[in-house]
């Protein structure tokens, strides 16, 4: 049973495509964060939300708490977004669920 | 450069040995966590730190693993008897512990281990 399910797994895109990742999940939580993996495995945090939408840059998150559902949008996508995206959902803000990852490949 | 750090970056090591991880989190930082990642797959928590106390444990975490922090700074991460199926990522993430669940997580760069 997966708490955190994220469409697409795989992703490729023309270089200026605009990009949606979706994430859904099956808990009661506190946070949704977005994440960003690239090759070799450094993590970096996109956002962090418990509610409504935030942008930075080029990126945007979106979260509907109702319908429990997250989305990250990426405008203008460009080669150097191409990582893994991930999902992690936080009940109590001590344990996290993840997402398996959406692999994003963004062509020139 | 005052982020997360993780030794050794890799391991390779023959099954039924012992190992052990070490992460230096931001200084910080009152929490810290471990998780585990499989190839294609996302991070699995194991263990959770407030300062010293372990206050959660995630049931992946079986008797052959033991994790401590016992000054409230860097964490040990302990496998042993290792098995193949213990081959991974081990990640070490830090955060501040002043926002709650929107405490900005920040991640080490992990080691990787394999057992043979």
């Amino acid at each position: 049973k997966n708490e955190v399910e994220q469409s697409p797994q795989n992703l490729t895109a023309q270089e200026g495509e605009f990009i949606t990742i979706n994430c859904s999940y099956s808990v009661g939580i506190s946070a949704l964060h977005w994440l960003q993996q690239h090759p070799g495995g450094g993590i970096v945090s996109l956002f962090m939300l418990s509610s409504g939408k935030k942008k930075h840059g080029r990126l945007i998150a979106t979260i509907n708490i109702q319908e429990k559902h997250s989305s990250l949008h990426i405008t203008a996508s460009h080669p150097r977004d191409s990582a893994v995206y991930i999902c992690a959902v936080s009940p109590t803000g001590n344990q996290f669920y993840f997402g398996t990852g959406t692999s994003l490949t963004v062509i020139p | 450069d005052t982020g997360v750090s993780q030794d050794p970056r890799h391991k390779i090591t023959k099954r039924g040995q012992n190992v052990t991880f070490r992460c230096d989190p931001i200084s910080e930082h009152n929490r810290l966590y471990w998780y585990r990642q499989t190839l294609g797959q996302g991070p699995e928590f194991l263990t959770y730190f407030q300062n010293e106390a372990q206050l959660e444990k995630s049931r992946l975490l079986s008797d052959r693993f033991s994790a401590e922090r016992p000054k409230g700074s860097f964490s040990t991460l302990e496998i042993q008897r290792t098995e193949q199926g213990d081959s991974a990522m081990y990640l070490c993430a830090s955060s501040s512990g002043l926002a709650g669940s929107l405490d900005e997580q920040f991640f080490g760069p992990g080691t990787r281990l394999t057992v043979l």
